[in-house]
C-alpha cells in the first residue's frame, strides 16, 4: 500500500530530553511537511521541505530540527528547547503536479511525563 | 497567525440532512482546499478549487469559492454517521504554503 507512516503512534518526553518523530512515504514525492495541532486549533506549520538536502523553516520552527537525507523520509527532532511540546504531530507529503494536495499520515501523540 | 476561519466551530445535524460550513481568508490564494479528520487521525483531503474556479462538486461535496469575498463555504449533502469528523478549510499561498483553519466539528446523529 502506498502512503505516509508515521511512527510511534504515542510518544512520552522527559524534561531535558531531545526525541525524534520518524515519517516514511513510499508516494515517490518531492515535498514533505510537518505540522502540530493543538486542541480546537488548526495545524501550524514547522517544516517542510521541498526537494532532497534542503528545507525550510515554517511558521513555528523553535525548538524543532529536521532532516532530509532521503527522498522516502523526513524525521522530525522536538528538542528540550521546545518548552510546550505537548501536541498532535502530522507528517504529510505532496507533489506539484497534484496541485500540492496533502497526504496526511496518521499522527503521533507527544505529551510529556 | 491563521489564513483561514471556519464558521461554525461545531454543527450537529441529523442524518440525512446537509451540512454547510464556510471559510474565510484574508490574503490572495492560488487555491482553496478542503479536508477533513476523524478523531486522532490524519487529515484526508477532499476537494481543490483554484482561485479562477467558483464552483466544484465531488460526490455528496459542493465547494463554492468567492474570491471577492475572500470565502469558500463546503456543503455535505444527505450526511451520514460517517461524515462526523472536524472539515478544515487550507488556502495555498503565494508561495505555495498551505494555511490550515482551526475546522469547523460536525457530528451527525442517527
Amino acid at each position: 500500500d502506498g502512503g505516509i507512516t508515521q511512527s510511534p503512534k504515542y510518544l512520552f518526553r522527559k524534561e531535558g530530553q531531545n526525541v525524534t518523530l520518524s515519517c516514511e512515504q513510499n508516494l515517490n514525492h518531492d515535498a514533505m511537511y510537518w505540522y502540530r495541532q493543538d486542541p480546537g486549533q488548526g495545524l501550524r506549520l514547522i517544516y517542510y521541505s521541498q526537494i532532497v538536502n534542503d528545507f525550510q523553516k515554517g511558521d513555528i520552527a523553535e525548538g524543532y530540527s529536521v532532516s532530509r537525507e532521503k527522498k522516502e523520509s523526513f524525521p522530525l527532532t522536538v528538542t528540550s528547547a521546545q518548552k510546550n511540546p505537548t501536541a498532535f504531530y502530522l507528517c504529510a507529503s505532496s507533489n506539484p503536479g497534484q496541485g500540492r494536495k496533502l497526504f496526511f499520515g496518521s499522527g503521533t501523540q507527544l505529551s510529556v511525563l | 497567525s491563521q489564513q483561514g476561519e471556519e464558521d461554525p466551530q461545531a454543527l450537529s445535524i441529523q442524518e440525512g440532512e446537509n451540512a454547510t460550513m464556510n471559510c474565510s481568508y484574508k490574503t490572495s490564494i492560488n487555491n482553496l482546499q478542503w479536508y477533513r479528520q476523524n478523531s486522532g487521525r490524519g487529515l484526508v483531503h477532499l476537494i481543490l478549487i483554484r482561485s479562477n474556479e467558483r464552483e466544484k462538486h465531488s460526490g455528496r461535496l459542493r465547494v463554492t469559492l468567492d474570491t471577492s469575498k475572500k470565502s469558500s463555504s463546503l456543503l455535505i449533502t444527505a450526511s451520514r454517521a460517517a461524515d462526523t469528523a472536524s472539515y478544515f478549510c487550507a488556502t495555498e499561498l503565494r508561495d505555495y504554503k498551505l494555511s490550515f483553519g482551526a475546522g469547523t466539528t460536525v457530528t451527525v446523529r442517527a
